[in-house]
C-alpha cells in the first residue's frame, strides 16, 4: 500500500515570489504521481502528473514538479505565483489497484 | 459541456432523512468513484465502480449504497442521515482505474449539511 506524505500543511506567500510544495510517498513498487489543485468552493483539476520518462514535469498555469526516485518525492514548485494560485493543493498516487492516495494537502495562500 | 456533473450542488437536509447526489460523466470513462471531503479538506475514498462492477468499497457504513445503473453514472444514496454526515461529496471518473490511467476528473461537488 502507498502513502502520501504533504509536509506543509500552510504555505503563505507573496505574490510574484516562488513557492515550492512538499510531497513525499511511500511505495515498493512503480508509482504515478499527481498535483491537484482546489480553488475555493470547487472541485479538484488536475495540474500535472508523471507517469514515466523525463522527471522534470510541466504542468498548467506554470507550474512544474520533479519526480525523484531515491528520495520518493515528487514536490510542485512554481516561479511566481499569482493572487489566483490562492488554492488547496493535492499530491496523489496511484499504482494498479483502482485507488489514488491522496495526501492531506497544502493550503497556499497568495497575499499582495 | 461538463465532464463531471453532479446534483445537486447543495444539500440541507435533517437528522434521519434519506437523501440521494446524482453523478454524470460524459467523457466514455470506464471507471468512477465518491470521495467524501471533511471539514479539514482531507479527501477519502468511499466507492469506485469500473463498468459498473463495484470494486473498491471502503469503509463506509451501510446506510451508504452506491448504484450505477450504466457506466456514464454513479448515485449515492444515504440512509438515516447523522451529523457525521455533513461534508462534501466528490463524484470523479477515471478512463481505467489502474496505474497510469487513473488520472481522475473530478465533479463540483455536493455540500450535504445535516441538521
Amino acid at each position: 500500500a502507498q502513502s502520501v506524505t504533504q509536509l506543509d500543511s500552510q504555505v503563505p506567500v507573496f505574490e510574484e515570489a516562488p513557492v515550492e510544495l512538499r510531497c513525499n510517498y511511500s511505495s515498493s513498487v512503480s508509482v504515478y504521481l499527481f498535483w491537484y489543485v482546489q480553488y475555493p468552493n470547487q472541485g479538484l483539476q488536475l495540474l500535472l502528473k508523471y507517469l514515466s520518462g523525463s522527471t522534470l514535469v510541466k504542468g498548467i498555469n506554470g507550474f512544474e514538479a520533479e519526480f525523484n526516485k531515491s528520495q520518493t518525492s515528487f514536490h510542485l514548485r512554481k516561479p511566481s505565483v499569482h493572487i489566483s494560485d490562492t488554492a488547496e493543493y493535492f499530491c496523489a498516487v496511484s499504482q494498479n489497484d483502482y485507488k489514488l492516495s491522496f495526501g492531506a494537502g497544502t493550503t497556499v495562500t497568495v497575499r499582495a | 459541456d461538463t465532464a463531471v456533473s453532479q446534483t445537486p450542488k447543495y444539500l440541507v437536509t435533517q437528522m434521519g432523512n434519506d437523501k440521494s447526489i446524482k453523478c454524470e460523466q460524459n467523457l466514455g470513462h470506464d471507471t468512477m468513484y465518491w470521495y467524501k471531503q471533511d471539514s479539514k479538506k482531507f479527501l477519502k475514498i468511499m466507492f469506485s465502480y469500473n463498468n459498473k462492477e463495484l470494486i473498491i468499497n471502503e469503509t463506509v457504513p451501510n446506510r451508504f449504497s452506491p448504484k450505477s445503473p450504466d457506466k456514464a453514472h454513479l448515485n449515492l444514496h444515504i440512509n438515516s442521515l447523522e451529523l457525521g454526515d455533513s461534508a462534501v461529496y466528490f463524484c470523479a471518473s477515471s478512463q481505467d482505474g489502474s496505474g497510469a490511467y487513473n488520472e481522475q476528473f473530478f465533479g463540483p461537488g455536493t455540500r450535504l449539511t445535516v441538521l
